[in-house]
């Protein structure tokens, strides 16, 4: 099975810069988005096909890729960025969807 | 705003069948557009979020291939509501489930695949 590849936890203080990659072997044929979750909530996209933020995402968010690799970044992180964040992508098929085990975001 | 909106049963018996159903509003679910599917997603409590399947209105449908043997989703176009079944239920079916419209396109060159709007979930414990 296809699988995506995230670390467990990023922590940062307020105003720094949050680095979240998320590696998987057919990126970036297959297109990477991410979402954010706080606690008790559904998930919202805040970055589609790899670079693209959704209107009324915040400019601090960004997106980018690089070989099997992309990266959600948040630059000057504030303390209502702190969530869980899961990219996902699909197989080398494009028919099978996959998300990565996300990623906890702690603002210290 | 395209709004989804999942109900059904929050509580199932071990080795029963869960049946949930999303209902969509102020938005159609026979959008013509091939790229737009329909999908359900599911999160065990403390967990990551995992796929469960998708389809389009007339006909195409994708399962995880983890849960294929024992999940059908089926459409009801006239009510705008999708369902959800899921056979032969244990513990580890205990989630959040989410329903969502999965924007898909798969060419040659790249494939795009995601989910946007959710609804807002609905936990099914399964009970022994």
């Amino acid at each position: 099975s296809y699988e995506l590849t995230q670390p467990p936890s990023v922590s940062v203080s307020p105003g720094e810069m949050a680095k979240i990659a998320c590696s998987g072997d057919v990126l970036p044929k297959q297109r990477a988005f991410w979402y954010q979750q706080k606690p008790g909530q559904a998930p919202i996209l805040v970055m589609y096909k790899d670079t693209e933020r959704p209107s009324g995402i915040p400019e601090r968010f960004s997106g980018s890729s690089s070989g099997t690799t992309v990266t959600l970044t948040i630059s000057g992180v504030q303390a209502e960025d702190e969530a869980d964040y899961y990219c996902q992508s699909a197989d080398s098929s494009g028919n099978y969807v996959v998300f990565g085990g996300g990623t906890k975001l702690t603002v210290l | 705003q395209l709004h989804l909106q999942e109900s059904g049963p929050g509580l199932v018996k071990s080795s029963e069948t869960l049946s949930l159903t999303c209902t969509v509003s102020a938005g159609s679910i026979t959008i013509s557009s091939s790229s737009y599917f329909w999908g359900w997603v599911r999160q065990p409590p403390g967990k990551g979020l995992e796929w469960i399947g998708s389809f389009y209105y007339s006909g195409n449908t994708y399962y995880n291939p983890s849960l294929k043997s024992r999940v059908t989703i089926s459409v009801d176009t006239s009510k705008k509501q999708f369902s959800l079944n899921l056979t032969s239920v244990t513990a580890a079916d205990t989630a959040v489930y989410y329903c969502a419209r999965h924007v898909r396109t798969v060419t040659r060159i790249e494939g795009v695949n995601w989910f946007d709007p959710w609804g807002q979930g609905t936990l099914v414990t399964v009970s022994s």
